[in-house]
């Protein structure tokens, strides 16, 4: 079965740092793209950073370009983002998502097929 | 950026109704919408991919429509594990993934 499994939130405080890490289990991770979503408190999904197999190819939103780093560690099957320059605005759950091409309606899609339960990182003084 | 728009927020309705979940993309996106369901606490879980597949393991009463901008999320006889919040993302244009606000299916 798929797992992914995030860790390292927590509270911390405006300005500050924070990595997160998600282990994946249960399909050849280094084969796939994988993402980092959050969720704000009440808000909706933000898709936020994927990274492609090899780490060819890192997209980033808008809203944390320049503050946080998508990596991965395809020997550990793990993935990682390193979150600096924190603001209230960063407060959520953060998700790790495995990315899939699935089949349908004569051509392929691409959709979020397996996610994190999800680690929730706090950013408050 | 794609803007992907569910109204209403919130819907009312009753176990063994059925219950349509519209969803409006600001652009075209062929058929390249996904919906997702999320229960409180929990991760989103994948529903129907590519506008109308259903994904494995989901129940037949779960149905998607439309192409183009226009999509809809059916589901026949609302079970009482149904009550949640639902998602339609688009997935036409990568690797920005846009989700809509969701809808909240409540009693």
């Amino acid at each position: 079965d798929v797992q992914l499994v995030e860790s390292g939130g927590g509270l911390v405080k405006p300005g500050g740092s924070l990595r997160l890490s998600c282990a994946a289990s249960g399909f050849t991770f280094s084969s796939e793209t994988m993402t980092w979503l959050r969720q704000a408190p009440g808000k909706g999904l933000e898709w936020i950073s994927s990274i492609t197999s090899d780490s060819i190819y890192i997209y980033y939103a808008d809203s944390v370009k320049g503050r946080f780093t998508i990596s991965r560690d395809d020997a550990k099957n793990s993935l990682f983002l390193q979150m600096n320059g924190l603001t209230a605005e960063d407060t959520a759950v953060y998700f790790c998502a495995r990315e899939v091409t699935l089949y349908g309606s004569g051509t392929y899609f691409n959709a979020y097929a397996h996610w994190g339960p999800g680690s929730l990182v706090t950013v408050s003084s | 950026d794609i803007l992907m728009t569910q109204s209403p927020s919130y819907l009312s309705a009753s176990v063994g109704d059925r219950v349509t979940i519209p969803c409006r993309a600001s652009q075209f996106i062929s058929n390249f919408l996904n919906w997702y369901q999320q229960k409180p606490g929990k991760a989103p879980r994948l529903l129907i991919y590519g506008a109308s597949n259903l994904q494995r393991g989901v129940p037949s009463r779960f149905s998607g429509n439309g192409s183009g901008t226009d999509f809809t999320l059916t589901i026949t006889s609302l079970q009482p594990e149904d009550f949640a919040t639902y998602y339609c993302q688009q997935s036409y244009a990568a690797p920005l993934f846009t989700f809509g606000g969701g809808t909240k299916v409540e009693i």
